[in-house]
């Protein structure tokens, strides 16, 4: 069973730019989450998908984030514009349906802004 | 006060010692814990899932204590592979929305 893949690994971009993350989460998932690390603190809750609504978006930072997760499969998470602030790794994780399941995380992006 | 707080670390233990990891948590609502495991720059990996009655899995023990809103995670005969970030993870109010410690890195020295 292929776990959650997310893409790019790695994404430098500058000030002012544009920026979209993908999340592949695993197959059968309803719920998909996305989070985030700064450096230094701990990994913080962004959002939370049920299929193709958003359940909670109460994480994320401002309105400069825009998630999707259009058809309930895959998710993007734009940060436009980027600010300095946001460089951190974004994780997509996933769990089945069911209260308290355990949620599975991808490798994460890293996303450094200049 | 942090919603999940766990030991600062980072532990250097000599391999085949027993490790034991503390957490604690100001949610008393909160329903479900998890300890996570972390490689450097790699995503989070679930260790175990930590439930009321205590679990074990091989050398890995995990116990909850909702009185004192407390987790603990022992490993024992502690391997070089060991070494890692062990997060301590909370699901809020939500059901969903987890709450992370910021992790205790433990280092296994031959």
């Amino acid at each position: 069973e292929a776990g959650v893949t997310q893409f790019p690994s790695h994404s430098v971009i500058e000030k002012g730019q544009t920026v979209t993350l993908r999340c592949d989460p695993i197959s059968g998932h309803d719920n998909l989450y996305w989070y985030r690390r700064v450096m230094g603190k701990e990994i913080k809750f962004l959002l939370h998908f049920v299929k193709e609504s958003k359940q909670d978006e109460s994480g994320m930072p401002n309105n400069r984030f825009l998630a999707e997760r259009t058809g309930g499969t895959y998710s993007t998470l734009k940060v436009q514009p980027a600010e300095l602030e946001d460089s951190g790794v974004y994780f997509c994780a996933s769990s089945p349906q069911g209260v308290g399941q355990p949620q599975h995380f991808g490798d994460g992006t890293r996303l450094s802004i200049l | 006060r942090k919603e999940v707080e766990q030991d600062p670390g980072p532990f250097n233990v000599p391999e085949g010692a027993t490790v034991a990891f503390n957490c604690t948590y100001s949610n008393s609502a909160s329903q479900s814990f998890f300890w996570y495991r972390q490689d450097c720059r790699k995503e989070p990996k679930l260790l175990m899932s930590v439930y009321s009655s205590g679990n074990e899995d091989g050398r890995f023990t995990a116990q909850l204590n909702r009185a004192s809103q407390y987790i603990s995670l022992l490993i024992r005969d502690s391997k070089l592979s060991d070494s890692a970030t062990y997060l301590c993870v909370v699901m809020g109010d939500s059901n969903y929305q987890l709450i992370w410690g910021a992790g205790t890195k433990l280092i296994i020295k031959p």
